[in-house]
């Protein structure tokens, strides 16, 4: 059970725009940075953003990063096929000691 | 630019000890930190422990401690993570990842190609 509740799934067809969840407490999301990770079957996690809403180098401006109190979201707009992965939120939690995941949510193309 | 390349899959008995490397290229192993990951067969990403630039030394998540060390040689820019004590829960790829941020406001990129362990 992680302490970053992200939907299960979401889905849509191409071309539209899908927004990811990624709900927190004090403890983790509304005292650190959020990055976001897209991870295509079969292969290691990618950074897709980071400090909440910064996008490394080659991530293309279709997605986007955001965050406010306890709470993040990725947005993700015209979804093409390629973007059918799983993506995971993470940040520190000092409650734990720790840097935390999302349990990810899959991305779906219809 | 960083590139992460870690060694291959292994399978041990229960109870064993497996040791995963992650050679670094493009950059030096002292100007990065290093963490490792793991992600059980269809399941989410798990955080291990890493090394935390403002402690000066290597943190690990509480499960994992007392089971898990991870070292560097810096003479060869190669990473490790030991888990001993293997048992079928282990079963896991192991990633490791590389950042030059501070831990606590983290972020992990590159990613190794992950190691597939497999207790049996």
């Amino acid at each position: 059970q992680s302490v970053l509740t992200q939907p299960p799934s979401v889905s849509a067809a191409p071309g539209q725009k899908v927004t990811i969840s990624c709900s927190g407490s004090s403890s983790n999301i509304g005292n650190y940075y959020v990055s976001w990770y897209q991870q295509l079957p079969g292969t290691a996690p990618k950074l897709l953003i980071y400090d909440n809403n910064k996008r490394p180098s080659g991530i293309p401006d279709r997605f986007s990063g955001s965050k406010s109190g306890t709470s993040a979201t990725l947005g993700i707009t015209g979804l093409q096929t390629g973007d059918e992965a799983d993506y995971y939120c993470g940040t520190w939690d000092s409650s734990l000691s720790a840097y935390v995941f999302g349990a990810g949510t899959k991305v779906t193309v219809l | 630019q960083v590139q992460l390349v870690q060694s291959g899959g292994e399978v041990k008995k229960p109870g064993a000890s497996v040791k995963v490397s992650c050679k670094v290229s493009g950059y030096t192993l002292p100007e990065l930190s290093i963490h490792w990951v793991r992600q059980a067969p269809g399941k989410g990403l798990q955080w291990m422990g890493g090394f935390d630039p403002e402690e000066g030394e290597t943190i690990y998540a509480q499960k994992f401690q007392g089971r898990v060390t991870m070292t560097e040689d810096t003479s060869s820019d190669t990473a490790y993570m030991e888990l001993s004590s293997l048992r079928s829960e282990d079963t896991a790829v192991y990633y490791c990842a590389a950042t030059t941020a501070m831990l606590r406001g983290s972020w992990f990129d590159p990613w190794g190609q992950g190691s597939l362990v497999t207790v049996s």
